[in-house]
């Protein structure tokens, strides 16, 4: 079993819908949690640290469950321009290694 | 004012050369980071720097020797390359351990 799972996806979805994706961890002594975006040949780039309270920045919410050891992305009111590969990384303990998933592909349809 | 620059930014070689790839970031960061994402899109961790300190080597062939000169820069040279290394080579850096990293734009590595 892999140590962070994603589903690959794709997730094709019409403009305007609300869309969640999970990244399940297997590691318990995982602490820092994130959600990363990477366009088609382009670098990762940060979406949001996912935080225990969860967190929200926009029509962007994160959130951590422990008990189940997995975070979610929603996307609400999703735009052409959401269109990517959304990554989950996971920090172990304080560490500097990351492990990150292989990515859930998304595809906002007009 | 790029945050994380790599160059170059393509480079195409045949096997057995060696080649170096340059990371500098202007972020302030402690820590600096190299992945490898290869052609399924797996970004796997490679090494992990702390200020100009290796921390982690991920069972990377001793091929690849990264270099720190300063927190600001670490580079990588790979020896003797070979098909298997084509891929895409992603510095990145965090403020400290655990934090937000913040990825280059990418070296898109082809061996022939």
């Amino acid at each position: 079993r892999k140590e962070v799972e994603q589903d690959p996806g794709p997730f094709n979805v019409p403009e305007g819908a609300t869309v969640a994706f999970n990244c399940t961890y297997s590691n318990s002594a995982s602490q820092s949690f994130f959600w990363y975006r990477q366009d088609c040949r382009k670098e990762p780039k940060l979406l949001m640290s996912v935080y225990s309270s969860g967190n929200e920045d926009g029509r962007f919410t994160a959130q951590l469950n422990r008990a189940s050891q997995y975070i979610s992305l929603l996307i609400r009111d999703s735009k052409l321009s959401d269109s990517a590969t959304y990554l989950c990384a996971v920090n172990r303990g304080g560490t500097y290694k990351y492990i990150f998933g292989t990515g859930t592909r998304l595809k906002v349809l007009a | 004012d790029t945050a994380v620059s790599q160059t170059p930014k393509y480079l195409v070689t045949q096997m057995g050369n060696d080649k170096s790839i340059k990371c500098e970031q202007n972020l302030g960061h402690d820590t600096m980071y190299w992945y490898k994402q290869d052609s399924k899109k797996f970004l796997k961790i490679m090494f992990s720097y702390n200020n100009k300190e290796l921390i982690i080597n991920e069972t990377v062939p001793n091929r690849f020797s990264p270099k720190s000169p300063d927190k600001a820069h670490l580079n990588l040279h790979i020896n003797s390359l070979e098909l298997g290394d084509s891929a895409v080579y992603f510095c990145a850096s965090s403020l400290r351990a655990a934090g937000a990293q913040y990825f280059g734009p990418g070296t898109r590595l082809l061996v022939l």
